[in-house]
């Protein structure tokens, strides 16, 4: 079952921050976020374990609540680059496949 | 390192067709996948590897096939080819299935006519 995302899209000005939730109904091992640009592949961010830490990149960072099975990417001070469409990915233990969420549509203008 | 390597990446077939969309990697990883991707649907996956001789179904695996006689080639068969079937297709690779990152191979856009 997908998680779900939201919210659906975005629209940020230079330098404004947001957050990007991802839940699902069934416990987790793991949650990935991904970023994929228009017409290329996804792209790895970070990947957040079941009992692991907050995660940081640069000015991304996503946090993990096991109890609520519920996962946030933070990102702050948002760039131009940022623009893209986020997708998290949870996988329910470390055997099974990753499962992903229909995407958040990011768009960051000056 | 060449990564995770599709082929082709654009095609169009007619209704009935069948073709094999090819996937391979040079990691040496064991867990491989197939995701189909359609606006506003996200990624869904359609079957996965985790080695060598060992397939399993996804969430929409109707109208595909696959396969896995080596480690590095996932190559994706669709049987007779439907419109329902156009779509981005991504093949992924990675040490285990969900505890690692996943490295997506560049997409293979399918056109069914």
């Amino acid at each position: 079952q997908q998680p779900v995302q939201s919210p659906q899209a975005v629209i940020l000005r230079e330098g404004e921050d947001a957050v990007i939730n991802c839940s699902s109904s069934k416990a987790l091992y793991s949650v990935h976020w991904y970023r994929q640009k228009h017409g290329e592949a996804p792209v790895f961010l970070m990947i957040l374990l079941k009992g692991g830490e907050q995660k940081g990149h640069e000015k991304i960072s996503a946090s993990f609540n096991e109890k609520k099975q519920q996962s946030s990417l933070y990102l702050t001070a948002s760039q131009l680059s940022y623009s893209g469409t986020y997708f998290c990915g949870t996988g329910a233990s470390g055997n099974t496949p990753l499962v992903f969420g229909k995407g958040t549509r990011l768009s960051v203008i000056a | 390192n060449a990564g995770v390597t599709q082929t082709p990446k654009f095609q169009v077939l007619k209704t009935g067709q069948s073709m094999t969309l090819q996937c391979a990697q040079d990691m040496n990883h064991e867990y491989m996948s197939w995701y189909r991707q359609d606006p506003g649907m996200g990624l869904r996956l359609i079957h996965y590897s985790v080695g060598a001789g060992i397939t399993d179904q996804g969430e929409v695996p109707n109208g595909y096939n696959v396969s896995r006689s080596t480690t590095e080639d996932f190559p994706l068969r669709l049987l007779s080819a439907a419109p329902s079937q156009t779509s981005v297709y991504f093949c992924a690779s990675s040490p285990d299935p969900s505890g690692t990152e996943a490295f997506f191979g560049q997409g293979t856009r399918l056109t069914v006519v």
